[in-house]
């Protein structure tokens, strides 16, 4: 059963950074792309950006260029995001998810959504 | 970026009644399109993909149906264990933005 754990919950002072990781445990991580999502309190869901390891691709919501960075390692199945410059409205919990993709050659495209979840971490960004 | 819009933004409705969400693509995204239930304090999860297609483990009162801007989620025959918030999602171009949420709520 395949499972995306988080690291733990973060506390941080506007200003700063944080790094998010999402480990990947009993299933294949090079067939699938891994989202970040965020939902602030009491409001919708928010997409980030992702990242394709076996291909390195990353994309990002334009609102996060410049602020977002999402990583992977594929030696130990884990992807990260680091968002700088944290504000307070960057409190939020974070997910990362998978979904798989379907290489066409000279594109990709993703069609079998967000499969499986991360338990998510909260950050809260607070002077 | 393409804008996703729900409705309604929230519903009442009794156990075994029938429910019909919509999403509207502010462009077309083909079948691109994925529903989400989310319970208060966990991750979502994920109902349908491309549109139509029901996901492993999902009961088979919910259905998917569209293609292009307009989508609907229906559940056939409300369960206690549905009352929740659902969201879309197009996953036809970055970013995958999602719709506002539908909170379903027993009347």
């Amino acid at each position: 059963q395949v499972q995306l754990v988080q690291s733990g919950a973060e506390v941080k002072k506007p200003g700063s950074s944080v790094k998010v990781s999402c480990t990947a445990s009993g299933g294949t991580f090079s067939r699938y792309s891994f989202s970040w999502v965020r939902q602030a309190p009491g409001q919708g869901l928010e997409w980030v950006g992702r990242i394709i390891p076996v291909l390195n691709i990353t994309n990002y919501a334009q609102k996060f260029q410049g602020r977002v960075t999402i990583t992977a390692d594929k030696s130990t199945s884990t992807a990260f995001m680091e968002l700088s410059s944290l504000r307070s409205e960057d409190t939020a919990v974070y997910y990362c998810a998978r979904e798989m993709f379907v290489d066409h050659g000279t594109y990709y495209t993703f069609y079998y959504g967000l499969d499986v979840w991360g338990q998510g971490t909260t950050v809260t960004v607070s002077s | 970026d393409i804008q996703m819009t729900q409705s309604p933004s929230s519903l009442s409705a009794s156990v075994g009644d029938r429910v019909t969400i919509t999403c509207r693509a502010s462009q077309t995204i083909s079948n691109y399109l994925n529903w989400y239930q989310q319970k208060p304090g966990k991750a979502p999860n994920l109902l349908m993909y491309g549109a139509s297609s029901l996901q492993s483990g999902v009961p088979s009162r919910f259905s998917g149906s569209g293609s292009g801007t307009d989508f609907t989620l229906t559940i056939s025959s409300l369960q206690p264990e549905d009352f929740a918030t659902y969201f879309c999602q197009q996953s036809y171009t970055t970013p995958h933005t999602f719709g506002q949420g539908t909170k379903l709520e027993i009347k």
